[in-house]
C-alpha cells in the first residue's frame, strides 16, 4: 500500500530565509506525487504536483519540489520565505484507479512558523 | 468560477445523535471525495464518487456512515450514530475526470462530537 511520511512535524524560519519541507514516499510504480497547503480554517490547495517529465516542479507562490526516484523523496523548497507563508504543508502520494480519478494519500503534515 | 462549497461550517452534536454534510463541486466535475481530517492527521479518504457511482469507499465505516450523489453533482454524507472520535474536519473535494488531475478542496465542515 502507498504510503507518504513527512518527518517534520513543526518547522520554523525567520522571514526571508530558505525553507525545505521533507517528503519521502511510498509506492510501487511512478509515483503522482502532490504539495497542498492548508492554512488555518481553509480547505487544501495546491502548490505543485508532479506526473511525469522533468522532475524539478514549479509551483505558485514561489515554490518548487524536485522528485528524486533514487531516495523516494519530494522535498518541497522555497528560496524566501514570506509571513504569509505560515501554514501546514501537506505532501500525498496519487494512486490511480480503475474507476476514475485519483486516491490521494496524504502525510501527516508538517506545520511552518515564520518568525518576523 | 466558483469553488467546491460545503455546509454547516461547524457542527456540535452529542454522541449517538446523527449528523449530514452537504457538498457542492465545482460545475462540471465528475468525480467528488469526501475525506476525513482528523487533528493533527493528514486528509483521510472516506469514499469517492464517479458521477454517481461509488469508486472506492473501503476507508468507510459502513456501519454507521453513509453517502450519497444523486443526479451526479451534489453529495451527502452522514454519519448516524456519532462517536466520540468522528470528531473531526470532513474536507469535500472535486476533480475533473482525468488522470492525476488536480482535486479542488471546499472549506471544510468542523465537526465536535460530546
Amino acid at each position: 500500500a502507498q504510503s507518504v511520511t513527512q518527518p517534520d512535524i513543526h518547522i520554523t524560519v525567520s522571514e526571508g530565509a530558505s525553507l525545505e519541507l521533507r517528503c519521502n514516499y511510498s509506492y510501487g510504480a511512478t509515483p503522482y506525487l502532490f504539495w497542498y497547503v492548508q492554512s488555518p480554517g481553509q480547505g487544501l490547495q495546491l502548490l505543485l504536483k508532479y506526473f511525469s517529465g522533468d522532475t524539478l516542479v514549479q509551483g505558485i507562490k514561489g515554490f518548487e519540489a524536485e522528485f528524486k526516484r533514487s531516495q523516494s523523496s519530494f522535498n518541497l523548497r522555497k528560496p524566501s520565505v514570506h509571513w504569509s507563508d505560515a501554514a501546514e504543508y501537506f505532501c500525498a502520494v496519487g494512486d490511480i484507479l480503475t474507476g476514475g480519478g485519483n486516491k490521494l494519500t496524504f502525510g501527516t503534515g508538517t506545520q511552518l512558523k515564520v518568525e518576523l | 468560477e466558483a469553488g467546491v462549497a460545503q455546509s454547516p461550517r461547524y457542527k456540535i452534536i452529542e454522541k449517538r445523535q446523527s449528523v449530514a454534510f452537504w457538498c457542492n463541486p465545482i460545475s462540471g466535475h465528475a468525480t467528488l471525495y469526501w475525506y476525513q481530517q482528523i487533528l493533527g492527521q493528514g486528509p483521510k479518504l472516506l469514499i469517492q464518487f464517479q458521477n454517481n457511482g461509488v469508486v472506492d469507499d473501503s476507508q468507510l465505516p459502513k456501519d454507521r456512515f453513509s453517502a450519497e450523489r444523486l443526479k451526479g453533482v451534489d453529495s451527502t454524507l452522514k454519519i448516524q450514530p456519532a462517536k466520540l472520535e468522528d470528531s473531526a474536519v470532513y474536507l469535500c473535494a472535486s476533480s475533473p475526470d482525468r488522470v492525476a488531475e488536480t482535486q479542488y478542496f471546499g472549506p471544510g465542515t468542523r465537526l465536535l462530537v460530546l
